[in-house]
């Protein structure tokens, strides 16, 4: 049983298209995570939702819009897609000290 | 902003030899983890050293954490070609809920 999953894998799509990755966990963790990897492996943080609360809101285009409809879930929704939104996108899940990580979401803007 | 920064970037053993990376941050931190991601999946998280540790082990891993010099080590004894994948530190300044800064990475290559 996958613990954090995210789908999809690949999303290749055009530029200027909206789209949406969605995360689920089955740990029963309070604190969910939506982080960005860059080509160069640079791992940074974008979204942190405790509880269904956003808590942690980097600056990040607000053309990126994470949800979280309950805590076992947390959803990011990027509208108007553009060439510098290429990278592998991370959901993660902690209760405190380490993080549990999905195995991304690669996507590609054509 | 990025807090840790590994060293070296890349580090190229044989198997059976040990690995040794490094990371260095800039604030105060309340733990450090490292974690490792092999090609194509996501990080799995190693281990958790709480800034009032000096050093922990798990299997064949040894961390040791030095805030004075703000500075944390990874080894790896016996390393296998299994070992094979980047090794990220993170630190974490929070008491509460978890809040990690990543640095840039070591990739370690073990070779048969």
């Amino acid at each position: 049983d996958t613990a954090v999953s995210q789908t999809p894998k690949y999303l290749v799509t055009q530029m200027g298209n909206d789209k949406s990755i969605k995360c689920e966990q089955n740990l029963g963790h309070d604190t969910m995570y939506w982080y960005k990897q860059d080509s160069k492996k640079f791992l940074k943080i974008m979204f942190s939702y405790n509880n269904k609360e956003l808590i942690i809101n980097e600056t990040v285009p607000n053309r990126f819009s994470p949800k979280s409809p309950d805590k076992a879930h947390l959803n990011l929704h990027i509208n108007s897609l553009e060439l510098g939104d290429s990278a592998v996108y991370f959901c993660a899940s902690s209760q405190g000290g380490a993080q549990h990580f999905g195995d991304g979401t690669r996507l590609s803007i054509l | 902003s990025q807090q840790g920064e590994e060293d070296p970037q890349a580090l190229s053993i044989q198997e059976g030899e040990n690995a040794t990376m490094n990371c260095s941050y800039k604030t105060s931190i309340n733990n450090l983890q490292w974690y490792r991601q092999n090609s194509g999946r996501g990080l799995v998280h190693l281990i958790l050293i709480r800034s009032n540790e000096r050093e922990k082990h798990s299997g064949r891993l040894r961390v040791t954490l030095d805030t004075s010099k703000k500075s944390s080590s990874l080894l790896i004894t016996a390393s296998r070609a299994a070992d094979t994948a980047s090794y990220f530190c993170a630190t974490d300044a929070n008491s509460g809920y978890s809040t990690l800064t990543f640095g840039k990475g070591t990739m370690l290559l073990v070779s048969p």
